[in-house]
C-alpha cells in the first residue's frame, strides 16, 4: 500500500463550525506533513510531524490545530475559519523525514469556508 | 533564504515532441536536494525526478531527465516523447540537508499542456 488517503475530499463549512481533516498512511512512514495550496499556486508548508512529534509549525494561526495520534494518522482540526482559509489542504508523508526522500502526497481536501 | 524561480507560467508541446521546463534557485548551501513534482488535474502531487547536489551526473527517469548546472544554480526538466498524460502543473522544489526540519521550497509552478 503506497497511498496517502485523505478524507473528506470536499468540505464546506461555516465560520463558526468545527471540523477535522483526516490523513492516513500505512507505509510505515515516520514523517507527515500538512500543506495548504491555493489555486494555481505552489503548496505552502503548515506543519511537520516527525516520529509523532510536531517538529515544524510555520506560524500557522491557532484556528488550525494539528494532531498526530499515531504513526499512521494525522489530523487537522479546524475552528472559526475565515473565508480566506478556503484552499486545497494536502497531506504528505515520507519514510524518515530525511531531506533527500520522496514525499508521498494525498489527493487533498478541497475546503470552502462560507 | 532559499528561493526557487520558475519564470515561465505556461508552456505547450506537441505530442511526441520534447519540451524543457526551466528552474533556477538561490542558496548559500553547498549540499542540497532538488526535485520536480507533477500535479495533474487529480491534484495529487507526484515526484517526477530528484537530484542530489553532490552528484555531478544528471538524474534520469525513463522519459524524464534533468540538466543540473550547479554553478549556474539551474535545474531544468526535459520531457522526451511527450504524452497526453504529461499535461499537468510542474513544480520545481529545493530542500536543504538538515533532516526533518528542512523545508521543501517550491517554485511557482508551470502549467504544461500537450497538443494531440
Amino acid at each position: 500500500d503506497t497511498e496517502v488517503t485523505q478524507t473528506p475530499k470536499h468540505l464546506v463549512m461555516g465560520m463558526t463550525n468545527k471540523k477535522s481533516l483526516k490523513c492516513e498512511q500505512h507505509m510505515g512512514h515516520r514523517a507527515m506533513y500538512w500543506y495548504k495550496q491555493k489555486a494555481k499556486k505552489p503548496p505552502e508548508l503548515m506543519f511537520v510531524y516527525s516520529y509523532e512529534k510536531l517538529s515544524i509549525n510555520e506560524s500557522v494561526p491557532s484556528r488550525f490545530s494539528p494532531e498526530c495520534p499515531n504513526s499512521s494518522l494525522l489530523n487537522l482540526h479546524l475552528h472559526a475559519l475565515q473565508p480566506e482559509d478556503s484552499a486545497l489542504y494536502l497531506c504528505a508523508s515520507s519514510q524518515l523525514g530525511l531531506p533527500n526522500e520522496k514525499l508521498f502526497f494525498g489527493s487533498g481536501t478541497q475546503l470552502s469556508v462560507l | 533564504a532559499q528561493t526557487v524561480t520558475q519564470s515561465q507560467p505556461e508552456m505547450s508541446v506537441q505530442e511526441a515532441e520534447t519540451v524543457t521546463l526551466s528552474c533556477t534557485y538561490d542558496t548559500s548551501e553547498s549540499d542540497y536536494y532538488l526535485f520536480w513534482y507533477k500535479q495533474p488535474p487529480s491534484r495529487q502531487m507526484i515526484l517526477v525526478i530528484r537530484q542530489e547536489a553532490y552528484k555531478q551526473q544528471n538524474a534520469t527517469e525513463n522519459r524524464f531527465s534533468v540538466n543540473f548546472q550547479k554553478a549556474a544554480k539551474s535545474f531544468s526538466l526535459k520531457i522526451s516523447d511527450s504524452q497526453l498524460g504529461d499535461a499537468a502543473m510542474y513544480f520545481c522544489a529545493y530542500r536543504p540537508p538538515t533532516g526533518a526540519n528542512s523545508k521543501l521550497t517550491f517554485g511557482k509552478g508551470i502549467t504544461l499542456s500537450v497538443r494531440p
